[in-house]
């Protein structure tokens, strides 16, 4: 079935580091992906999404490319803030269904 | 506007014992969604209905846990004979449509935190 890995383990760095997650899928046919995030305190909200093969999906400075080649959708953004500290899950919607698959999570937190 | 609610926010049962979890979605929302998130874990499906209907139950781990969607809008998730591994976070979704080839925005709730003792 569908499945979605995320790197193991928190992610700690300092403000305006370099913010890479890795996520790797599988899927048949050709799934939408997306990232969400889940600040403290806070519901699951969508922060971007990509549709097909080689679509950049990106908000708030992060970014993510839909890479099929290698299946993978990693989020990047290039200089972190402490406001970024939050858990982000990858996720995909399969081809044909309704349901997301989501990675494990990884907690982010960004040091002053 | 107001976004999906689910009441309530925290409920603590003893083993055995029924419970329900009640999920509003956004007004006009079709499709509607129950995750369940473990300690540590990502959300895991769990059931998505398509108005009244129960589309996909597929998630649903046993028979023990049921849920319904009586008028296309609030849902109510049972689960019977809670068991200390029902213990998680009930996440609620929905979606203005379901869509199988385009993004398929889920907006999600705040979550009812369950605890079985």
């Amino acid at each position: 079935g569908d499945s979605v890995t995320q790197m193991e383990g928190p992610v700690t760095l300092s403000e305006e580091a370099f913010l890479t997650i890795n996520c790797t899928y599988t899927a048949t046919g050709y799934p939408s992906l997306f990232w969400y995030v889940q600040y403290p305190g806070e519901g699951l909200q969508l922060l971007l999404k990509a549709t097909k093969a080689d679509d950049k999906g990106s908000n708030k400075g992060f970014e993510a490319t839909y890479r099929k080649e290698t299946t993978s959708f990693h989020l990047e953004k290039g200089s972190v803030q402490v406001s970024d500290s939050a858990v982000y899950f990858c996720a995909l919607s399969g081809d044909g269904n309704n349901r997301l698959a989501f990675g494990k999570g990884n907690q982010v937190v960004v040091i002053p | 506007g107001a976004g999906v609610s689910q009441t309530p926010s925290n409920k603590v049962t003893e083993k055995g014992k029924y419970v329900e979890l009640r999920c509003d979605p956004i007004s006009g929302h079709t499709a509607l969604y129950w995750y369940r998130q473990s300690l540590g874990q990502g959300p895991e499906f769990l059931i998505y209905f398509q108005g009244t209907g129960a589309a996909d139950d597929s998630g649903l781990p046993n028979d023990r846990f049921f849920a319904v969607r009586p008028e296309g809008s609030v849902s109510t998730l049972k689960i019977q004979r809670t068991e200390r591994g029902d213990s998680a976070v009930y996440l609620c979704a929905s979606s203005l449509i379901p869509t199988t080839h385009l993004y398929n925005e889920q907006f999600f709730g705040p979550g009812t935190r369950l605890t079985v003792l």
